[in-house]
């Protein structure tokens, strides 16, 4: 079974550009989330998307947006991009198993993403 | 507050030599648990998870983990570490079902190997 895939994987974008990147979960996954990953700041939750909707969101302003779609695959837009945008962006699917139960989250490669 | 620590940002073992990663976190509820390993330039592996039952869990590449409820703490270990072991280990919190895609991650311990 195919992992999690991210395109693309490396992105130079100039201070005030926006940025659009995809993330294709495993098969029959419907969750995805995603993380920011800087040397500063670690691994932070972005937000998580099910069946097309956000379930939850973190701590990071409106100009990080994200959606899914039917086929479960997702994207997350970062508008007027500044330089602590710079980081690696990962995307991580899961199936949802129901209230009680665990949700283990397999990461894909990432999106390197370097903003100048 | 929800958080995770990992005490140690960088650690050097001999080749051969056991090792162990601690982790201790702070959650209000009951957590689950997980350990992932993250070479340069890469993604995150999972090594291994603890939801419930036997405290002590088996992953892969030779890792075990034990959760102790009393010290908050999921450590990791393995009894004799490989060259190719040297790597960032990440240890992650998250709560179940609908809420599961909100991980806490610590700050990443780095493991050095030395021939």
């Amino acid at each position: 079974k195919a992992g999690v895939t991210q395109t693309p994987r490396y992105l130079i974008k100039t201070r005030g550009q926006q940025v659009t990147l995809s993330c294709s979960p495993i098969s029959g996954h419907r969750s995805v989330s995603w993380y920011q990953q800087t040397p500063g700041q670690g691994l932070q939750f972005l937000f998580e998307y099910f069946s097309e909707t956000q379930r939850n969101k973190g701590n990071f302003p409106g100009r990080f947006s994200g959606r899914q779609f039917s086929n479960s695959r997702s994207e997350m837009n970062v508008s007027t991009l500044e330089l602590g945008d710079s980081a690696l962006y990962l995307c991580a699917s899961s199936f949802p198993r129901g209230k009680q139960s665990q949700e283990t989250q397999y990461f894909g490669p990432g999106t390197r993403l370097l903003v100048l | 507050a929800q958080s995770v620590t990992q005490p140690d940002i960088h650690i050097t073992v001999s080749e051969g030599a056991s090792l162990e990663l601690r982790c201790n976190y702070s959650y209000g509820a009951t957590p689950y648990l997980f350990w992932y390993v993250q070479s340069p330039g890469q993604g995150l592996q999972l090594l291994l998870k603890y939801f419930s039952g036997d405290t002590l869990v088996q992953g892969i590449k030779g890792f075990e983990a034990e959760f102790k409820r009393s010290q908050s703490s999921f450590n990791l270990r393995k009894p004799s570490v490989h060259w190719s072991d040297a790597a960032e280990y990440f240890c992650a919190v998250g709560p179940l079902g609908h809420q599961g895609g909100k991980l806490i991650f610590g700050q990443g311990t780095e493991l050095s190997v030395k021939p």
